[in-house]
């Protein structure tokens, strides 16, 4: 069955950085365009970048344009998101999401895991 | 950017009772070509992440409950859960995926047993 484990979750200062992974499994995993959503506590899901199932393309919510970069090792199916400059506003749980099959459910999220928490505060 | 709203922000329904949840984009879902609704909708409940329900506004995912129902088309969108079961409550977001990125959610609306 389709597995996405995050990690690399927790507490940084504002300013740091910090490297965020999804290991994927029970799917091929270079057949999927691959996303990233966070949600702040209390609070609703925000889409956060997306990277095509070949790497060739990659885009970001305006909020993390410049400071974060998502990227994919295919030999090792896993997704990452690398955040530079972190802001207190950053702070959220951060999931990973499979990009569903655009013919068969369309570019939605069919999978997702179930998150790792990222908290900046000084 | 697409604005999804939802209404009400939480509601209130007893067991067996029909709960309604609506969803409003700020410009039409529907893409001629193919007479699709690019909206979706996802459940999430307390400590869990989303869980995909209904897909082209209507269709539902792989094993969810057929009291759970999506219709709607263009900019109005509706989620109905016919007879509430206490493994419903949660927050249920729904999703517009016409114009992306980016991809948006509307603010979620939570449903709890009254």
């Amino acid at each position: 069955q389709v597995q996405l484990v995050e990690s690399g979750g927790g507490v940084v200062q504002p300013g740091r950085s910090l490297r965020l992974s999804c290991a994927a499994s029970g799917f091929t995993f270079s057949n999927y365009g691959m996303h990233w959503v966070r949600q702040a506590p209390g609070k609703g899901l925000q889409w956060v970048a997306v990277i095509w199932y070949d790497g060739s393309n990659k885009y970001y919510a305006d909020s993390v344009k410049g400071r974060f970069t998502i990227s994919r090792d295919k030999f090792k199916n896993t997704l990452y998101l690398q955040m530079n400059s972190l802001r207190a506003e950053d702070t959220a749980v951060y999931y990973c999401a499979r990009g569903g099959e655009p013919i068969l459910t369309g570019p939605l999220f069919d999978y997702w895991g179930q998150g790792t928490l990222v908290t900046v505060s000084s | 950017d697409i604005v999804m709203t939802q209404s009400p922000d939480s509601l209130a329904v007893s067991l067996g009772e029909r709960a309604t949840i609506n969803c409003k984009s700020s410009q039409s879902l529907l893409y001629s070509s193919n007479n699709k609704n690019y909206l979706g909708w996802y459940q999430q409940k307390p400590g869990q992440p989303p869980k995909l329900l209904i897909y082209w506004a209507s269709t539902r995912e792989s094993g969810v409950p057929d009291r759970f129902s999506g219709s709607g088309t263009g900019t109005d969108f509706t989620l109905t859960i016919s007879s509430l079961q206490a493994e419903d409550v949660a927050v249920y977001y729904c999703q517009q995926y016409y114009t992306t990125p980016p991809w948006t959610f509307g603010q979620g609306t939570k449903v709890e047993i009254k």
